[in-house]
């Protein structure tokens, strides 16, 4: 089975702090992704990557940063949150091609 | 702007029920396209991936294409109360694209 873990199931940060939320795949997908998801606005696409070092600007990227340095771990940065960027983030892999698996998401609150 | 579109419902139906969940999209190169089951508070749980016209099934579940209409659905038989969650629709993006397009989802409600 496809696993995909996420690092924390709850974060609460203040404001203007630095936050790592990382990600690991267990299946050697060549894909990972970064969403959030808010009430009312459905699954958004931050940033995903196709290959180790490789990255690609998603839906809603601004006040966002991603680090894949290794091919199973994929790291969402929020170099100075907000607290609209309280939300759940979930992350993916997938295959090329092929169907994406979700973590079991991280819920972050921004004070 | 590529997009995924569903009724956000709920919908509700008795148990044993046949439930119908719809989706259109706009990118008429997406040739994948997938549903997910999400239970409230969870991640989404994939149910079921469909690439070709026509149905597939999958026990209880059955996914339909129409590429020409743009539309996908899928029909859960036999609905139980475990059923019960949001159901995401997405298409690929393209014909080959990376990233998938997500709907904001359908509420199903099943009662006892």
């Amino acid at each position: 089975d496809v696993k995909v873990t996420q690092s924390s199931r709850y974060l609460v940060k203040r404001t203007g702090e630095k936050v790592f939320l990382e990600c690991v795949q267990d299946m050697d997908h060549e894909n990972m992704f970064w969403y959030r998801q808010d009430p009312g606005l459905g699954l958004r696409l931050i940033y995903f990557s196709y290959d180790v070092k490789m990255k690609e600007k998603g839906d809603i990227p601004e006040g966002y940063s991603v680090s894949r340095e290794k091919k199973e771990r994929f790291s969402l940065i929020l170099e100075s949150a907000s607290t609209n960027q309280t939300s759940m983030y979930l992350c993916a892999s997938s295959p090329p091609f092929g169907e994406q698996f979700f973590g079991p998401g991280t819920r972050l609150t921004v004070l | 702007q590529k997009e995924v579109e569903q009724n956000s419902g709920p919908l509700s139906v008795p148990e044993g029920a046949i439930a119908s969940l719809n989706c259109t999209y706009s990118d008429r190169g997406s040739q994948s396209f997938f549903w997910y089951r999400q239970y409230s508070g969870k991640s989404p749980e994939l149910i079921m991936s469909i690439y070709s016209n026509g149905d597939k099934e999958d026990g209880r579940f059955t996914a339909q294409l129409n590429k020409a209409s743009q539309y996908v659905s899928l029909l859960i038989r036999d609905s139980q109360p475990s059923d019960s969650a949001t159901y995401l629709c997405a298409a690929r993006k393209g014909q080959a694209g990376t990233a998938l397009i997500f709907g904001k989802g359908t509420t199903l409600s099943v009662s006892s």
